[in-house]
């Protein structure tokens, strides 16, 4: 069964470093989307791409924050200074469409930041 | 603003018994509603969804959930549990995207926190 992919799975930065995050999409799914889920809470957007433009990108901190996905498939979310309140799980999904189909989630980037 | 709450924080229920994890909802039109799991170390995995049609939704691994308008509930549901079922269990509602560029996204509830006892 496809899944989508992500790296690494686990990262430690120290504050006002950068870091960056990968995910590629199941196949053919050209809606792909960033969570940032902090601990004890449900996933929340961040990013939001059909095929290689920027559906909805509302809840992302933009001075820290870019996310791109330059070919329309796989995709990066970097953070440039990490801050100590960026510690949380990354998630990345895709879906076939963007209306009601449902997403597939990647199993996550586990950030640290000390 | 469309909201999502599962009012429990966990649930424990021991094995063979019938589970129920609860979620109510608020939306300003047509409520379109998900459930999905999330094991520890993993990527939330979808079980069902509500869009329109029977209000008893079936889903993977034998769990089902009734829509209720009434009383704004979509509330997931197993007749047995088992000890491989515990995990994290979110709601989700599909609202418009704040870009209001015709995206669509979801809003997840907290989470429930579902152990099964042997």
């Amino acid at each position: 069964e496809a899944e989508v992919a992500q790296s690494p799975r686990y990262k430690i930065t120290e504050k006002s470093q950068a870091v960056a995050f990968w995910c590629d999409p199941i196949s053919g799914h050209a809606t792909l989307y960033w969570y940032r889920q902090i601990l004890g809470q449900g996933p929340e957007l961040l990013v939001q791409f059909q095929d290689e433009s920027v559906v909805d990108d509302s809840q992302l901190p933009k001075d820290r924050f870019s996310a791109e996905r330059l070919k329309g498939v796989d995709s990066t979310l970097k953070i440039q200074p990490a801050e100590l309140g960026d510690s949380a799980m990354y998630l990345c999904a895709s879906s076939f469409g963007q209306n009601v189909d449902e997403q597939y989630f990647g199993p996550g980037t586990r950030l640290t930041v000390t | 603003a469309q909201s999502v709450a599962q009012p429990e924080d966990q649930v424990n229920v021991a094995e063979g018994n019938p589970l129920t994890v609860k979620c109510t909802y608020s939306v300003s039109g047509n409520p379109y509603l998900f459930w999905y799991v999330q094991y520890p170390n993993r990527g939330l995995q979808f079980l069902l969804k509500y869009i329109t049609g029977d209000n008893l939704v079936k889903g993977s691994y034998g769990f089902e959930a009734e829509f209720n308008k009434s009383q704004t509930s979509f509330h997931l549901k197993k007749p047995s549990a088992l000890v491989s079922d515990s995990a994290l269990y979110f709601c989700a509602v599909r609202d418009m995207g704040g870009s209001g560029a015709g995206s669509y996204q979801l809003t997840f509830g907290k989470g429930t926190k579902l152990s099964v006892i042997p």
